[in-house]
């Protein structure tokens, strides 16, 4: 079974652009999380999708964004692009239905590292 | 203060050694319990998934949770030098869906 796959793997931006980054669950996950990590902060929870709905959202700025299809794959858009938000973003998927359970942990993908110039 | 308290290391043991972490934290709601393993440049991977206090074990990890105490602890036993890694703990309270709240992790070298 094929892990959760992030593109691209790597990114290099300017500060004020704009990113799209993608991520596509394992098969049958329904649920997809984004989690920031930086050597400072360490791992941080940006927001969750499930069935195309987003769940739950971390304390960042409005200029994080995300959403997911209908085939579960997600996408997380950063605008206005600071310095700061140079980071590993990486991408987790669960089996979650409606409500978490203990048999439904998060499977992270390898990550898009991020560095904003 | 952090929610989550992990000492960062770095460790360094000798291969066969027995590997000793823990995190405490300070919300009395977590409820679920998690251990992941990160090698550089790569995601972070579930080792062990606790709910709850008590012990659990899986090979060579042992994972136990104090709720009384806020502690938690990840035991590698017969370390191998595969074993070196970021190994992160992490939780979350019962029904906040995936919202977890991550130690630093500590960095751990396994020398041959």
């Amino acid at each position: 079974k094929a892990g959760v796959t992030q593109t691209p793997r790597y990114l290099i931006k300017t500060r004020g652009q704009q990113v799209t980054l993608s991520c596509s669950p394992i098969s049958g996950h329904r649920s997809v999380s984004w989690y920031q990590q930086t050597p400072g902060q360490g791992l941080q929870f940006l927001f969750e999708y499930f069935s195309e709905t987003q769940r739950n959202k971390g304390n960042f700025p409005g200029r994080f964004s995300g959403r997911q299809f209908s085939n579960s794959r997600s996408e997380m858009n950063v605008s206005t692009l600071e310095l700061g938000d140079s980071a590993l973003y990486l991408c987790a998927s669960s089996l979650s239905s409606v409500k978490r359970s203990y048999n439904s942990p998060l499977h992270f993908g390898n990550g898009t590292r991020l560095t904003v110039t | 203060q952090k929610e989550v308290e992990q000492d960062p290391g770095p460790l360094s043991v000798p291969e066969g050694a027995i590997v000793s972490l823990n995190c405490t934290y300070s919300n009395s709601a977590f409820q679920y319990f998690m251990w992941y393993r990160q090698y550089s440049r790569k995601g972070p991977e579930l080792l062990m998934y606790t709910y709850s206090s008590g012990n659990k074990e899986d090979g060579r990890f042992t994972a136990q949770v104090d709720k009384s105490s806020k502690y938690i602890s990840l035991f590698i036993r017969d370390s191998q030098p595969s074993d070196s890694a970021t190994y992160l703990c992490a939780m979350s309270e019962t029904g906040d869906d995936y919202k977890l709240s991550f130690g630093a992790g500590t960095t751990v070298t396994v020398r041959a």
